[in-house]
């Protein structure tokens, strides 16, 4: 079983901060993504990464950046964080970008205060 | 650019059949995807269609009309642990691009 693991499921974080948000892949998967999820918008693309050292922007890369140093992490990066990042952070690899199934990890609430 | 349409909550009694329907307007369309999350989990992977048709795993099916831009998800015999919300995505391009997602139904099932 494909397994993502998202190193904090809860998090608290001033504005202004720099915040990093680690994800893991046990899969072996070039394919990696960090989405956002609001309620009512459902699930929103901030980055996805086809290979290592390799990122493409999703919908809504402003205010984030990514880290893809290795193949099985990635990272999210907020590199001043602001009250309207606060929001569940998910991330997800697959085989191929939109034809194979996505496994998630379990999220990353993050609050900014 | 692409969107997608489905119904924001959906009421159904336990035993019962539901289906929760999808369109979606995007050029280079490729396949639809549903997807199920229960509060407070990670959403997980159900189906894919990329051919017209139905698709059926257990008491899940899923349909996809490439005519009509549309598609649905079916759950057969409710139970109480199928309350989850569904999020149908559409991939584009052949696969190459990343699945877009639609905002998600929230299914509430009642004895």
């Amino acid at each position: 079983d494909v397994k993502v693991t998202q190193s904090s499921r809860y998090l608290v974080k001033r504005t202004g901060e720099k915040v990093f948000l680690e994800c893991v892949q046990d899969m072996d998967h070039e394919n990696m993504f960090w989405y956002r999820q609001d309620p009512g918008l459902g699930l929103r693309l901030i980055y996805f990464s086809y290979d290592v050292k390799m990122k493409e922007k999703g919908d809504i890369p402003e205010g984030y950046s990514v880290s893809r140093e290795k193949k099985e992490r990635f990272s999210l990066i907020l590199e001043s964080a602001s009250t309207n990042q606060t929001s569940m952070y998910l991330c997800a690899s697959s085989l191929n970008p939109g034809n194979s199934p996505l496994h998630f990890g379990n999220g990353t609430r993050l609050t900014v205060t | 650019g692409q969107s997608l349409e489905q119904p924001s909550e959906v009421t159904a009694v336990e035993g019962a059949i539901v289906q929760i329907n999808c369109t979606y307007q995007t050029s280079g369309f490729y396949g639809l995807s549903w997807y199920q999350q229960h509060d407070g989990g990670a959403p997980t992977f159900l189906s894919y269609n990329a051919l017209d048709g139905l698709e059926e795993t257990g008491r899940f099916s899923s349909f996809l009309s490439r005519s009509d831009s549309y598609g649905y998800l079916l759950l057969q015999e409710l139970q109480m642990k199928d309350s989850a919300s569904y999020f149908c995505a559409v991939g584009r391009n052949s696969g190459n691009t990343p699945l877009v997602f639609g905002k998600g139904t929230r299914l509430s099932v009642i004895a």
